[in-house]
Parts: structure tokens; sequence; C-alpha cells
């Protein structure tokens, strides 16, 4: 079974500056989709940015861009030029690539907050 | 604007009673799904469906049901079979099952409390 672990409950950036959130998952498959979601006090469910496994260049979106190692199953997500919007509780989340039903799995999220 | 509704915001179930928490969207997607967020452990998938008239079990289906008599409605029932329903529950859909990688839209969410 596919499994997501984020190992940091907590993280910290004063604004302005730069994070990076982590993630590891566990799968035997080779096609695969991964996504970071932000989650707000409002406790909406964002899409922040997607990876598909099969393409070897990190995406970006904007101030948000990823770091997909997929030999070390790793794929963190980078805050650049952090702004007090971007506190959140941000989930990684992983879905197989082919239809079986679009389920995604999620890891148990890191909260960032953001000094002014 | 197309979206995902759902609805009470917030539900509060007595002991041994059933609740039926609402979710519509007007997106035109096939899929729908329910997960269950508790404090520290992320959203756990209660119940899939990739159209009308079928669904799947999720991880944690036990105590829970579920319908698509509809494209646009997947209601969720909390039965008295859960014996721990307090969380907050997500709907969300996709394309077609979340074919090529659409991400999944998700509501508002409904807090459940027991009384």
């Amino acid at each position: 079974a596919q499994t997501v672990t984020q190992s940091q409950p907590e993280m910290s950036v004063q604004e302005a500056e730069t994070v990076t959130l982590s993630c590891t998952y566990d799968t035997s498959e080779s096609d695969y989709y991964l996504f970071w979601y932000k989650q707000p006090p409002s406790r909406q469910m964002i899409l922040v940015i997607r990876q598909e496994a099969y393409k070897q260049q990190n995406a970006t979106e904007n101030r948000f861009s990823v770091n997909f190692q997929k030999a070390a199953k790793s794929f963190s997500l980078k805050i650049s030029d952090s702004q007090l919007g971007d506190a959140a509780m941000y989930f990684c989340a992983y879905r197989r690539g082919n239809n079986q039903g679009g389920k995604l799995i999620f890891g148990q999220g890191t909260e960032l907050s953001v000094k002014p | 604007d197309g979206g995902i509704t759902q609805s009470p915001k917030y539900l509060f179930r007595k002991e041994g009673q059933n609740v039926t928490l609402s979710c519509e969207q007007n997106l035109n997607h096939d899929a729908m799904y329910w997960y269950r967020q508790d404090p520290g452990q992320g959203l756990r998938l209660i119940y899939y469906s990739q159209i009308v008239n079928d669904f799947q079990k999720g991880d944690i289906a036990e105590g829970y049901s579920v319908s698509r008599e509809k494209k646009e409605s997947f209601p969720l029932t909390v039965t008295s079979a859960q014996k721990n329903p307090t969380a907050f529950y997500l709907c969300a859909s996709s394309i077609i099952g979340g074919l090529l990688g659409q991400p999944q839209h998700f509501g508002d969410g409904t807090r459940l409390s027991i009384l």
C-alpha cells in the first residue's frame, strides 16, 4: 500500500524568507501524481501545485516550486518570498496514475507559521 | 461560479442517531469523494464514487453509508454504528476519477460533533 509521510508537524518562516516543507512517499508504482494542498484556518483545501511522476522537470507555480526526486521518493515544497497569507496547514498527497478511482493518499500535514 | 457546496457547516449528533451530510457539485465532475479529517492524521478516504449508482469503500468506511443517485450529489450518512464521529468532513470531486492527473476540488467542509 502507498503511504505518504510528512516528518515536520510544524515549521516557521520569517516573512519574505524561503522555507522548504518535506514529503516522502512509498510506492511500487512507476506512474503516479503528487500534489501539495494548502488548508488555511478557513479549512478550505486549496491546490498549490502538482507533479506528474513521468516528468523530470520540477513543477513551479509563481512563488511555489517542488523538488521532485523520484528515485528517493521525495517531493518537497519550496515557498519563496513567504507572505503572511501563506500561513496554513500544508498537505502532501499521492495518487496512482492508472484509473483507480483517483483516490488521494494524504500525509499528516505540516503547519506553517509566518512571522512578520 | 462552479464549485462544491457542503451543508450544513456545523452538525450535532445525539447518541444512536443517524445524520446525513450533504455534498452538491456543479462542476460536471464524474467522481466524488468523502474524506474525514482528524487532528494530526491528515485526511482519510471514507467512500468514493466514479459514476452514478456506483460507489466504493475507502479506508475507513465502517459506520458510514453513501448514495449516488445523481451526478451532482453524493450525500454521506454517519450511522449510529460510527462510535467516534466527531471530525471534520470534506467532500471532493474530480474529472473522471482523476484521469490525467486532474486534481480534486474540495468543498468547505462540515464539522460534526457529538452532543
